[in-house]
């Protein structure tokens, strides 16, 4: 069965402390990840499409990786407005043309 | 930008009553999608939609769930009789040229089934 772990659930850091965002993943094959955020009750906004492993996509402070099992999101001397839930999905090659899977997302503060 | 937009932004219904949820995707894009978050839950695939017919459905999905494109620009999702645990937000998605394509997301509509 297709699924995404994404890990910590929550994390609390102190602006300009650097951390990264684990988002693991089983699917049968991937056509690609996506990385969005999420404000709350907000929908998701979409920050980076990896289709390979050892891609990395960067914008303003975040940087995403993708390896075979895993993805990272770095994020890099993050300031309060960095604050959201982040979310990894993955759309499977196979047995879902068009859906994607999400993960828990991991819940972000970052405190001034 | 352009961006997807759905309304309203918050639907409160009776248990056993029709709702419809309208969502206007980007313009030039081929493929929509309805998405579903549970309070506190994942964003779940509900729906997809291209060429005017459903490409793939979720076991959520059931009979009670519908989705129409009456024109050329709108894209709606009704639910036939709701049901309390039908309460969550409701989200619209639209791709571009290929499903492969990353989905946008337009904000959102609370339902809320009392």
């Amino acid at each position: 069965e297709d699924q995404v772990t994404q890990s910590p659930e929550a994390l609390r850091l102190q602006e300009g402390e650097s951390s990264s965002l684990n988002c693991s993943y089983t699917v049968s094959g991937l056509r690609g990840l996506f990385w969005y955020r999420q404000d709350p009750g907000k929908g998701p906004e979409f920050l980076f499409t990896l289709y390979s492993a050892g891609e990395e996509k960067e914008k303003e402070r975040l940087k995403a990786t993708l390896t075979k099992k895993e993805s990272f999101l770095h994020i890099t001397a993050p300031k309060p407005e960095d604050s959201a839930t982040y979310l990894c999905a993955v759309h499977p090659l196979l047995g879902g043309y068009n859906k994607l899977i999400f993960g828990a997302g991991t819940r972000l503060a970052v405190h001034p | 930008e352009p961006e997807v937009t759905q309304t309203p932004s918050h639907q409160v219904t009776q248990m056993g009553q029709e709702v419809i949820l309208r969502c206007v995707p980007i313009s030039n894009h081929l493929y929509f999608y309805w998405y579903r978050q549970i309070l506190g839950q994942k964003v779940e695939f509900l729906v997809s939609f291209y060429n005017n017919e459903i490409s793939e459905k979720s076991e959520i999905f059931d009979d009670q769930f519908s989705v129409e494109r009456p024109d050329g620009s709108n894209f709606t999702l009704k639910i036939r009789s709701t049901k309390l645990e039908d309460s969550a937000m409701y989200f619209c998605a639209s791709s571009g040229t290929s499903g492969n394509n990353e989905q946008f997301f337009g904000p959102g509509t609370r339902l809320t089934v009392l």
